[in-house]
């Protein structure tokens, strides 16, 4: 059973960079394609982009210039990095597992349980 | 972009009742839709996906219909658990989308 648990910091102040991390366990990062999913109240929920160990991530074009995804497969990690932040920005984010190995199927499943990061001087 | 619309906004029903939720698409998804339960301070979970199809674990009162634009997410037999905001998600149209929600009400 993969279960997915996202942390960063809660707090960035606008226009500077939000990281996050995704830890794997049960699982090894390499077998599946793993997307970044963020969620606010105005907006709902919005997919970020997916990262594989091989080849080039993909990326919401409306995201696509302040996003950068990577991953660990020693640490069994996903990471998300976006620049430029702003207010705009302030939601829960979710790391979550594609359905099948080795493929992208675009349905998500598991999510971790999210980290709240908020933009704010 | 695909537009997913969700209707109604907020179903509320007694238990044993059957609920009806409605996602219609802007475009044509073939069955390229899933369904999503997102309970108070959780993260979503897959229900549904290829728009019929039940996710494992997923109990049987669950089902989902519907091809092209219009696709319905039913349960059967409400129950209390089941008090939730269900999402509809699409992937035939790139990037995925997920609709506004339904909050279902018991």
């Amino acid at each position: 059973q993969v279960q997915l648990q996202e942390s960063g910091p809660g707090l960035v102040r606008p226009s500077e960079t939000l990281s996050l991390t995704c830890t794997v366990s049960g699982g090894s990062v390499s077998d599946y394609y793993w997307s970044w999913i963020r969620q606010t109240p105005g907006k709902g929920l919005e997919w970020i982009g997916y990262i594989y160990y091989t080849g080039s991530p993909n990326y919401n074009p409306s995201l696509k210039s302040r996003v950068s995804m990577s991953l660990d497969t020693s640490k069994n990690q996903v990471f998300l990095t976006l620049t430029s932040v702003t207010a705009a920005d302030t939601a829960i984010y979710y790391c979550a597992k594609d359905l099948r190995p080795s493929m992208v199927t675009a349905w998500f499943d598991p999510w971790g349980q999210g980290t709240p990061v908020t933009v704010s001087s | 972009e695909t537009v997913l619309t969700q209707s109604p906004a907020t179903l509320s029903l007694s238990p044993g009742e059957r609920a009806t939720l409605s996602c219609r698409s802007s475009h044509s998804l073939s069955s390229h839709l899933a369904w999503y339960q997102q309970r108070p301070g959780q993260p979503p979970r897959l229900l549904i996906y290829d728009a019929s199809t039940r996710a494992t674990g997923i109990p049987a009162r669950f089902s989902g219909s519907g091809s092209g634009t219009d696709f319905t997410l039913t349960i059967a037999s409400l129950e209390p658990e089941d008090s939730a905001v269900y999402y509809c998600q699409q992937r035939s149209n790139w990037p995925p989308v997920f609709g506004g929600g339904t909050k279902v009400e018991i």
